[in-house]
C-alpha cells in the first residue's frame, strides 16, 4: 500500500525558513517523480514543484521559482521542500504527491494528507 | 492555463452534473480530474481525459479533446458533494483549474 506522510508544518514568522518532509513507502521510490502541491486557506490547488526520480530534473511554478528548493533522498524514500524567507502568502496546506507513471508521466495518483504551514507575525 | 466552469453549482441527489475545463492550448488529452472533500487530500478520479481511476464509481465519466474537457457525474450521490479540479499534465509545469464546488 502506497503511503505518503508530510511533516514540518506549523507556525513560522515572516522571513524564517522551514523544511517540509514527505516520507513515502509502498512503491519503488526512485522510479517515480514526485511533486509538492499547496492549497491556501479556502483556495484552490496550486502545483508548486516537481522532481524526477533521479533528482536530476526539477521544475518550479513561477510563484516559488528562485525561492523554494525541492530535493529528495532516495536512500531514505523522503521528499523535501526547503522554504527560506517565508511570506504570509506561503500560508497553506502543503501536499506531496506521486506521479502515476515512470519518467515523470501522468498525473498524481497518490497524495499525502498534507501539512499546514502558517506564516504570521 | 486551465479555466474551469462553473465555480460552483447546486444540485440534488439523483441529478446529472457537468463540469467544464478549457485549456489555453491543446493538451492532447493529458487531463485529469480530482475530487476533494472538505479537510481531505484530493483524490484522482479520471486521467487521460476519460479513463477512470481504479475504484472510481462508473457514474463518473470524462470526455473531451483538444482544449475542451468535461467531467460528468450521473445520478449524483450524497458522497459526491465536494470540490472538483481539473489538471493538465501535458506540460512539465502542471496546472490546475480553479475548482468547482458541488453543493446540495
Amino acid at each position: 500500500e502506497v503511503q505518503m506522510l508530510e511533516s514540518g508544518g506549523g507556525v513560522a514568522q515572516p522571513g524564517e525558513s522551514r523544511r517540509l518532509s514527505c516520507a513515502a513507502s509502498g512503491f519503488t521510490f526512485n522510479a517515480y517523480s514526485l511533486a509538492w502541491v499547496r492549497q491556501a486557506p479556502g483556495k484552490g490547488l496550486e502545483w508548486i514543484s516537481s522532481i524526477s526520480g533521479s533528482a536530476i530534473t526539477t521544475f518550479y511554478a513561477d510563484s516559488v521559482k528562485g525561492r523554494f528548493t525541492i530535493s529528495r533522498d532516495n536512500s531514505n524514500s523522503t521528499l523535501y521542500l526547503q522554504m527560506p524567507s517565508l511570506r504570509p502568502e506561503d500560508t497553506a496546506i502543503y501536499y506531496c504527491a506521486k506521479y502515476q507513471g515512470y519518467h515523470g508521466s501522468g498525473s498524481f495518483d497518490y497524495w499525502g494528507q498534507g501539512t499546514l504551514l502558517t506564516v504570521t507575525s | 492555463q486551465m479555466t474551469q466552469s462553473p465555480s460552483s453549482l447546486s444540485a440534488s441527489v439523483g441529478d446529472r452534473v457537468t463540469i467544464s475545463c478549457r485549456a489555453s492550448q491543446g493538451i492532447a488529452n493529458a487531463l485529469a480530474w480530482f475530487q476533494q472533500k472538505s479537510g481531505k487530500a484530493p483524490q484522482l478520479l479520471v486521467y487521460a481525459a476519460s479513463t477512470l481511476q481504479s475504484g472510481v464509481p462508473s457514474r463518473f465519466s470524462g470526455s473531451g479533446s483538444g482544449t475542451e474537457y468535461t467531467l460528468t457525474i450521473n445520478n449524483l450521490q450524497p458522497e459526491d458533494f465536494a470540490t472538483y479540479y481539473c489538471q493538465q499534465y501535458y506540460s512539465s509545469i502542471r496546472t490546475f483549474g480553479q475548482g468547482t464546488k458541488v453543493e446540495i
